[in-house]
């Protein structure tokens, strides 16, 4: 099946700081889906990006289809950005495929 | 308006007990989807709903049964719970997808669920 991973694990970083947000997928799919997990536990949807460029606010996402990986770029992080990033790509019968996650601590 | 509401959120189970998680959406989403979430990884999808009365097995089926006897209602059974069930699970649920719009999933807070 279609593999999908993240880079890095984990990322500490200082409130101000600058990221980015790897996620490669091993086949073609039909859709890309960044989510961010807040330390709490509840899932936000952050963008739809089969391919092409994205901008909302603060975070951006740019999908590469033909080279098969996404990028999320956060700028001047704050604090409330901690939690996990997930990639997730739909491979068809509506089924979203999950990396294991980005862990982001964005420290004071 | 609250969205995608998941019941109990919390909940101990011996190894061979039963229990029923419940999930309910109220924006007239078609599709309904559970997934369980174990530590260091991504969600894996147990089964899902395109439509009331309708089910289909995910990524991960084995262990689990589900029922959609009403569109709003997803209902996630464990007949007999294992340790290795031990996890987060969340509920989620979405539109039709269409030409024009994709398969944007809105979940819900999750259970946290602890087989001993």
């Amino acid at each position: 099946g279609i593999q999908v991973e993240q880079s890095p694990p984990d990322l500490i970083l200082q409130e101000g700081a600058n990221s980015t947000l790897r996620c490669n997928f091993s086949d073609s799919v039909n859709n890309l889906q960044w989510f961010h997990q807040n330390p709490w536990g509840q899932l936000i949807n952050l963008f739809y990006i089969p391919s092409g460029t994205k901008q909302n606010g603060r975070l951006s996402a740019t999908t590469v289809a033909t080279e098969r990986y996404s990028l999320l770029y956060i700028s001047s992080s704050q604090t409330t950005d901690s939690g996990v990033y997930f990639c997730a790509v739909e491979r068809g019968n509506y089924q979203l495929i999950w990396g294991a996650g980005t862990k982001l601590i964005i420290k004071p | 308006n609250a969205g995608v509401t998941q019941t109990p959120k919390f909940r101990v189970l011996k190894t061979g007990q039963s229990m029923t998680l419940l999930c309910a959406q109220d924006m007239n989403h078609e599709y309904m989807y559970w997934y369980r979430q174990d530590p260091g990884m991504g969600l894996r999808l147990i089964h899902y709903s395109v439509g009331e009365g309708t089910t289909a097995k995910g990524e991960v089926p084995d262990g689990y049964n589900v029922s959609r006897l009403k569109k709003q209602n997803f209902l996630l059974g464990l007949e007999s719970a294992a340790p290795s069930q031990t996890s987060v699970y969340f509920c989620a649920s979405s539109y039709p997808p269409s030409r024009s719009s994709y398969n944007e999933q809105f979940f819900g807070p999750g259970t946290r669920l602890t087989v001993l």
